[in-house]
């Protein structure tokens, strides 16, 4: 069965931390890998897709160590606004058009 | 921006009564996918629709439910009897591309009584 594991948490940061979450994926012929978030009750929301080298979007670094299965996501200067449920979530492998996702990690970020 | 609209926001039928989930995918999105999550789980692949066809279905997607594209915008989803365990959160994505990006409409909401 093809899982992705995370950190449920929740983690509860003051605004202004930096905190990261972890990821871990069991299948090895996953080639796509992706941070979402979801504010409550809504759709995941795609915040970045995770590449080899390793990426950047302002506060947001991600991270992929492929030899390990294993995402990070570190968010630096929290705001009250990236309160959310962060989802890893993987391609189902080669040839798969499915996307895996992980049960999430809530974040809460206290004023 | 372009985006993925579902409707309705919130549906609530009988069990054994048929439902019919609507989407409209970003315009030059070649690949659609309905997704659920019911309350408190994880979000879990149904299906993925490419040129005209089902690419791709789960254990959930049993003969209870298909898929149409009845013309160039909108994309369905029919759950021909619905029991109380389909109560949940159905939300329908696109993408350019098949296993990369997908981008999700806001959801609609079933409820099975």
């Amino acid at each position: 069965r093809k899982e992705v594991e995370q950190d449920p948490g929740p983690f509860n940061v003051p605004e202004g931390a930096t905190v990261a979450f972890n990821c871990t994926y069991s299948n090895s012929a996953s080639q796509s890998f992706f941070w979402y978030r979801q504010d409550c009750r809504k759709e995941p929301k795609l915040l970045m897709s995770v590449y080899s080298s390793g990426n950047e979007d302002g506060r947001f670094t991600a991270q992929l160590n492929r030899a390990s299965q294993y995402i990070s996501l570190l968010i630096r200067d929290s705001k009250l606004s990236d309160s959310a449920t962060y989802l890893c979530v993987v391609n189902a492998g080669a040839g798969s058009y499915q996307l895996t996702f992980g049960k999430g990690t809530k974040l809460s970020v206290i004023p | 921006e372009p985006e993925v609209t579902q409707t309705p926001s919130h549906q609530v039928t009988q069990m054994g009564q048929e439902v019919i989930l609507r989407c409209v995918p970003i315009s030059n999105h070649l690949y659609f996918y309905w997704y659920r999550q019911i309350l408190g789980q994880k979000v879990e692949f149904l299906v993925s629709f490419y040129n005209n066809e089902i690419s791709e279905k789960s254990e959930i997607f049993d003969d209870q439910f298909s898929v149409e594209r009845p013309d160039g915008s909108n994309f369905t989803l029919k759950i021909r009897s619905t029991k109380l365990e389909d109560s949940a959160m159905y939300f329908c994505a696109s993408g350019r591309q098949g296993g990369t990006e997908a981008f999700f409409g806001q959801g609609t909401r079933l409820t099975v009584v």
